[in-house]
């Protein structure tokens, strides 16, 4: 299996710029997972989605994040527009809803506004 | 009150040593119990698992969960300098308004040197 494939790796964007950041769950999985790491946070979560519906995006910290779920094995997660203060290592995750809640994790996006 | 907490450590330990790492949480419905291990630049990586309360041993890694305290606790034994890396205690509910959202510790940064 691929597992969770993230893109891009590694963004540099100025302030103001639209940042999309893309994932693709583990085929067959049916819950998939933004979460945001910094040093001063840890890992937080942004939204989840299950079998394509978003459960829960109280984690979305203002209405500049946006985060959408086409189909079963796409999800992007939109900021527009970036702030420097949205730097931060961006993880996707999927599991299959009742397997015993294993997740898991992409690589992560490294964003970097400046 | 985060809902997991966990000291961030950083934690150093000489090769061999036994090394505790834990965490406290505060949801009466948590009942999945996870420690993921987190290498630099990398994603996080399920290392265990555990249902409820009891012990859970795998090589030299041991998870415990102790419900009535609501303490979690995980222990390798011989450490090894390849352990060195960021451990996240994470756990889940399986019932209520929280079902199906997996809440992190911050992490504790454990190096292991020769």
């Amino acid at each position: 299996d691929a597992g969770v494939i993230q893109s891009p790796r590694h963004e540099v964007t100025e302030m103001g710029q639209e940042v999309t950041l893309r994932c693709k769950p583990i085929s067959g999985h049916n819950s998939l997972f933004w979460y945001r790491q910094t040093m001063m946070r840890g890992l937080e979560l942004l939204i989840y989605f299950n079998n394509n519906v978003p459960i829960d995006d109280s984690g979305m910290p203002e209405d500049r994040f946006s985060a959408k779920m086409p189909n079963a094995s796409f999800s992007t997660l939109k900021i527009q527009p970036s702030e420097p203060r949205d730097s931060a290592v961006y993880f996707c995750a999927s599991s299959f809803w009742g397997s015993g809640n294993t997740i898991y994790f992409g690589e992560g996006s490294w964003l970097t506004v400046v | 009150q985060k809902e997991v907490e966990q000291d961030p450590g950083p934690l150093s330990v000489p090769e061999g040593a036994i090394v505790s790492l834990n965490c406290t949480y505060s949801n009466s419905a948590f009942q999945y119990f996870m420690w993921y291990r987190q290498y630099s630049r990398k994603g996080p990586e399920l290392l265990m698992y555990t249902y409820s309360s009891g012990n859970k041993e795998d090589g030299r890694f041991t998870a415990q969960v102790d419900k009535s305290s609501k303490y979690i606790s995980l222990f390798i034994r011989d450490s090894q300098p390849s352990d060195s890396a960021t451990y996240l205690c994470a756990s889940l509910a399986d019932r209520g308004s929280t079902l199906g959202r997996l809440y992190f510790g911050r992490g504790t940064q454990l190096t292991v040197w020769p």
